[in-house]
């Protein structure tokens, strides 16, 4: 029973560019939530995916965006890339909105 | 929103001491989650409490949710090197979103 996995692991961007990050959810899961996790912060909440649309969102600009296939699994796409946008970002997986999430190793963004 | 604080930031122990993160909010909360993240991987589900003044152990793990549901705390008796992390407390809406704390690193020295 494949668990929450995400790609790529790692990524170096430039300034400006765009990127798209996947996530597969662990099996029997519908719901997909993706977190920006900073260095020595905890987890923020960029938004939530549930029946292929964006049920809920926290406080990112419009820069984020995401998308949920039919097959549960998402992506997470950033464009114009700044300085700041460097950490890791993490995909979670849950069956419904408010059980425990489960997440996936992440994918570490560095923006030079 | 709902936020929550952590305390303390940081915590350094030798092996065999005890441990104790305290996380706080000014609102009622419907929940807490706590999850545990090692060095270098992702946050790891522990246990959720969801009733005024809940207790629930996992071997050397108690957590506490307090009566007016809005602090909760992880203790863990006997520390080991096994349990060196930072440990997240975490509220969950109704609408789905979860909001973490900023954590408290505990650090184990054997």
């Amino acid at each position: 029973d494949a668990g929450v996995t995400q790609s790529p692991t790692h990524l170096i961007k430039t300034r400006g560019q765009q990127v798209t990050l996947r996530c597969s959810p662990k099996s029997g899961h519908d719901t997909v939530s993706w977190y920006q996790q900073a260095l020595g912060q905890g987890p923020q909440f960029i938004f939530q995916y549930y029946e292929e649309e964006e049920r809920q969102r926290g406080n990112f600009p419009d820069r984020f965006s995401g998308h949920q296939f039919p097959n549960y699994s998402s992506e997470l796409n950033v464009n114009a890339l700044l300085l700041g946008d460097s950490a890791l970002y993490l995909c979670a997986s849950s069956l419904k909105s408010n059980s425990p999430l489960h997440f996936g190793n992440g994918t570490r963004l560095t923006v030079t | 929103g709902q936020q929550v604080m952590q305390i303390p930031q940081y915590q350094h122990v030798q092996e065999g001491e005890d441990f104790t993160t305290y996380c706080n909010s000014s609102t009622t909360l419907s929940n807490i989650q706590w999850y545990k993240q090692r060095p270098g991987g992702h946050p790891v589900f522990l246990i959720q409490l969801v009733k005024s003044g809940e207790v629930k152990k996992q071997k050397r793990l108690t957590f506490q949710f307090g009566e007016a549901k809005k602090n909760s705390s992880l203790h863990i008796t006997a520390t080991q090197t096994t349990d060196v992390g930072t440990y997240f407390c975490a509220v969950n809406t109704n609408a789905g979103k979860s909001t973490f704390g900023d954590g408290t690193t505990l650090t184990v020295k054997p």
